[in-house]
């Protein structure tokens, strides 16, 4: 079974601070991607980064960075100097190649960047 | 591109009535997807298509989903008759499929809050 985790409901960075938000995911597929989404309050979900699971080098777009440890199954994302507008729901999804389109996500962490 | 396009952006209705939410996906994409979001189950995949063909409708709750894809360009999510646990957010996405497709992500719509009362 395909399964993705995230384990922080919640969690709370000081403004110009790193984070990172935790994912690990389950799956027997050799082939998969791996996918952070971000939902601002106003409801939309904006495509953040992609991992693949060949990708020998880390993804990362601008100040998002994909933290890959493929042997612990962890996709962690990690978010450099933090902004207020990075306050948001983050989610991690995965696809896997025999069900290829089938986009899993976790539950979900609740990030709140302070002033 | 005006990207995933969802209608209506908001829906009360009464319970026991006929709800049809409409998506108009990213052209090009060959796959859509129907998603339902509430606090207490988070984002669920209800049903996805195919160049227009159900693949996958494990997710839907129960008989009074339905959903229908007459063409590449439209697609309708409809609950009948609709109670007041079905109130929730329901996200409509789209994406190509390159080689595995596991490299192209899905384009969500903003979504159709739904209220049931």
């Amino acid at each position: 079974a395909q399964k993705i985790t995230q384990t922080q409901p919640g969690m709370f960075v000081q403004e110009k601070e790193a984070v990172t938000l935790d994912c690990t995911y389950d799956t027997s597929d050799q082939s998969y991607g791996l996918f952070w989404y971000k939902q601002p309050s106003s409801g939309e979900m904006i495509f953040l980064i992609y991992q693949g699971s060949y990708d020998e080098q880390n993804a990362t777009e601008g100040r998002y960075s994909l933290n890959f440890q493929k042997a612990r199954k962890s996709a962690n994302l990690v978010i450099s100097a933090s902004q207020l507008g990075d306050s948001a729901m983050y989610f991690c999804a995965m696809r896997v190649s025999y069900n290829f389109n089938k986009f899993y996500f976790g539950s979900g962490t609740k990030l709140n960047v302070k002033p | 591109d005006a990207g995933v396009i969802q209608s209506p952006r908001h829906e009360v209705t009464e319970m026991g009535q006929e709800v049809t939410l409409r998506c108009k996906p990213i052209s090009g994409h060959d796959y859509l997807f129907w998603y339902r979001q509430t606090m207490m189950r988070g984002l669920e995949l209800l049903i996805y298509f195919n160049n227009n063909v159900p693949i996958d409708d494990s997710g839907m709750p129960e008989d009074r989903f339905s959903a229908k894809m007459p063409n590449a360009s439209f697609s309708t999510l409809k609950i009948q008759p609709s109670e007041p646990r079905d109130s929730a957010v329901y996200f409509c996405a789209s994406s190509t499929g390159r080689g595995f497709g596991m490299n192209t992500e899905a384009f969500f719509g903003q979504g159709t809050r739904l209220t049931v009362v």
